[in-house]
């Protein structure tokens, strides 16, 4: 398995501001992603975290609003810009770890709890 | 279009009593499966999984999920609840075509009661 932790835990910001979370693994992991949970709904996913190249971001998610980095094997950050309170969510990262087609699985982080005022 | 579907928002249960908690899924081609919990405040724990072979699958903490094809059902189930189960189970479905894309459920609470 693999153990994941994120930064901040959560945070309560200002419209109009920008908040940058951390997400670091303990091991290297090829794949990551981002996925967010708005409040009493299910998981989406953001946008898929490449190393040492631009995220693919999923339908209805773009770069300028969900500027990812992703400069190791180890860790991604996600920021969320110029924030309404519709991005009030959580955000998790995610790995997927792949040997063999029986251990391929994905793996979820704590999550952030944003909240915009 | 795949997706999952979980028809039951809430599930209540007394302690020790069997729990059931379903999932139906739509896929195009061989389903890849997963169920996850996910506590309050917290993130999503991987419980178990199916991708092929036994449809009965064991997994964390006694839960156990039986795959069926011709129901295209994937039900949680664990024998004995405790009230330590009480959480949010999230069905999910990994994209035929793209592995790295998953499609969850809208989720479905547990309740044990004591």
């Amino acid at each position: 398995s693999a153990v994941i932790s994120q930064k901040p835990s959560r945070d309560i910001c200002q419209r109009g501001t920008s908040l940058t979370i951390q997400c670091q693994v303990d091991s290297q992991v090829t794949m990551m992603f981002w996925y967010r949970q708005q409040p009493g709904q299910s998981l989406t996913l953001i946008a898929t975290a490449n190393q040492g190249s631009e995220a693919t971001y999923e339908s209805g998610f773009v770069i300028d609003k969900f500027p990812i980095s992703r400069p190791n094997l180890t860790f991604s950050t996600l920021t969320v810009s110029n924030m309404s309170p519709e991005d009030s969510s959580i955000y998790l990262c995610s790995v997927r770890l792949f040997r063999t087609a029986n251990t391929d699985t994905q793996y979820f982080g704590p999550g952030t709890r944003l909240t915009v005022l | 279009a795949q997706s999952v579907a979980q028809p039951e928002d809430q599930v209540n249960v007394a302690e020790g009593n069997p729990l059931t908690v379903k999932c139906t899924y739509s896929v195009s081609g061989n389903p890849y499966l997963f169920w996850y919990v996910q506590y309050p405040n917290r993130g999503l724990q991987f419980l178990l999984k199916y991708i092929t072979g036994d449809n009965l699958v064991k997994g964390s903490y006694g839960f156990e999920a039986e795959f069926n094809k011709s129901q295209t059902s994937f039900h949680l189930k664990k024998p004995s609840a405790l009230v330590s189960d009480s959480a949010l189970y999230f069905c999910a479905v990994r994209d035929t075509y793209n592995f790295n894309k998953f499609y969850f459920g809208s989720g479905t609470k547990l309740n044990v009661k004591p």
